[in-house]
């Protein structure tokens, strides 16, 4: 069965500070990694998505940016965080046919202070 | 553009009760659709999908039509019980990029024992 981990499960940074939120998905060869974002009580909002190793796609320019270092893992990182970045990030995998559910991990809440 | 809009919320139901929460969207041709959950403090998780027009998906006692003529897809159940309270969330996969997977808003269900 597959699965999906994602760390840390919850992270309070300062403005200004780096940050840096992965996921791992496990038992799944290829899958399509999105990284989506859901403001406290709002609805999901996708950043990026990534077909194969290396390469990234932008879906909104929120000041972040994304790499797929390896087939199974996504990387979300930005060198300045904003008030703004505060929220719920959600890892998630598709398999490699479009038009396929996305299973999303259990999530990573940040409070930027 | 593509979108979803669906039922605002809260909604709040007595259990035993039937629920109906509207979902419309709007994108070129036949997108795949799909209905998910979210509990408090996870991610969202797939109710199921409906890829084919015309065609009813169901689970969990939940189910919802593909209507392609009214570019709806209602989430129905008819008797909900305390343990469905949670936040429904419909979307679609646009067939002119299927892996730009968008949501509505959600809508938060409430449901009272």
């Amino acid at each position: 069965a597959q699965t999906i981990h994602q760390w840390p499960v919850a992270e309070i940074k300062a403005v200004g500070s780096p940050l840096s939120l992965g996921c791992t998905i496990k038992g799944k060869s290829s899958p399509n990694l999105y990284w989506y974002w859901q403001a406290t009580g709002g609805t999901l909002q996708q950043l990026f998505y990534s077909i194969t190793v290396g390469q990234v796609e932008s879906v909104v320019q929120l000041n972040l940016s994304a790499s797929r270092p390896k087939d199974d893992q996504f990387i979300l990182s930005t060198e300045k965080l904003l008030l703004s970045h505060s929220g719920f990030y959600l890892c998630a995998w598709s398999s490699g046919q479009a038009n396929t559910e996305v299973f999303f991990g259990k999530g990573t809440r940040l409070t930027v202070v | 553009g593509d979108s979803v809009t669906q039922t605002e919320g809260p909604v709040t139901l007595s259990e035993g009760t039937s629920l109906t929460v509207n979902c419309s969207y709007e994108t070129k041709q036949y997108p795949t659709l799909f209905w998910y959950v979210q509990y408090p403090g996870e991610g969202p998780q797939l109710l199921f999908k409906v890829p084919k027009a015309n065609e009813k998906g169901s689970n969990r006692g939940f189910e919802a039509t593909y209507n392609k003529e009214a570019t709806s897809f209602h989430l129905q159940k008819a008797s909900v019980q305390e343990s469905d309270s949670a936040v429904y969330y419909c979307a679609l996969a646009p067939i002119t990029n299927a892996y730009k997977v968008i949501f509505g808003k959600g809508t938060h269900l409430h449901v009272l024992p």
